[in-house]
């Protein structure tokens, strides 16, 4: 059975229409995080929540947004996507447990399959 | 910052034949390392991962990889490849910071099998 389920698979939208991609899981994991891989690139993470904390990274352009309302889901929001934002883009998750090496406990990323954005 | 290096873009190799993949690291204390395999349209999914100890690690299948320090490289073996392990190989570490933070993957290794 899926564990990080991600919805749709595949998604097309239009230059500068705003577009939601979601992610599921069933592991109550509690970091949850949005790679961006583009073609024949390797996967680029975008941001991450531990917990409710969110956590953006420098580079990551102010046209992507984030939302977790719970546990199990987390929301990739492109408010205004351009032909630039094509990519397959990933969720994952993995469990981080308070007080251990903090290292140590990040020791298996579960991905979703992915969702393929096009953009026209 | 902490990075990973994979020098081959595109590998083929024969079916049955012996596999490597190379990776190169940068990190300023001991590494934590992982490789993840990707088939086409697919998520990652994770073959291996070094955190400490026996610098040889076993993975899923009869993968395998071992960290070398002195090398700062931590490559990927496998004895004899099957048709079906054509997919892209990505080299991974643990961002700097640790906790959440995730990975940071290398630019992939493309595997090419040929009959």
């Amino acid at each position: 059975d899926a564990m990080v389920i991600q919805n749709p698979r595949y998604q097309v939208t239009q230059f500068g229409k705003p577009v939601t991609l979601s992610c599921s899981q069933t592991l109550n994991h509690n970091v949850m995080y949005w790679y961006q891989q583009k073609s024949s690139q390797a996967p680029k993470l975008l941001f991450h929540y531990y917990d409710k904390d969110f956590n953006n990274e420098a580079d990551t352009p102010d046209n992507f947004q984030s939302r977790r309302p719970n546990t199990s889901f987390c929301f990739l929001d492109i408010r205004s996507p351009g032909l630039g934002d094509a990519a397959m883009y990933l969720c994952a998750t993995s469990k981080l447990v308070p007080g251990r090496v903090r290292v140590g406990t990040n020791e298996k990323l579960f991905f979703g399959s992915g969702t393929q954005l096009s953009v026209l | 910052a902490q990075s990973v290096t994979q020098p081959d873009i595109h590998i083929t190799v024969s079916e049955g034949a012996s596999l490597e993949l190379r990776c190169n690291y940068s990190y300023g204390a001991t590494p934590y390392l992982f490789w993840y395999v990707q088939s086409p349209g697919q998520g990652l999914q994770l073959l291996l991962k070094y955190f400490s100890g026996d610098t040889l690690v076993q993975g899923i299948e009869d993968f395998e990889a071992e960290c070398k320090t002195s090398q700062s490289s931590f490559n990927l073996r496998r004895p004899s490849v099957h048709w079906s392990d054509a997919a892209e190989y990505f080299c991974a570490v643990v961002r700097g910071g640790g906790g959440a933070d995730g990975l940071t993957f290398g630019k992939g290794t493309h595997l090419i099998i040929q009959p």
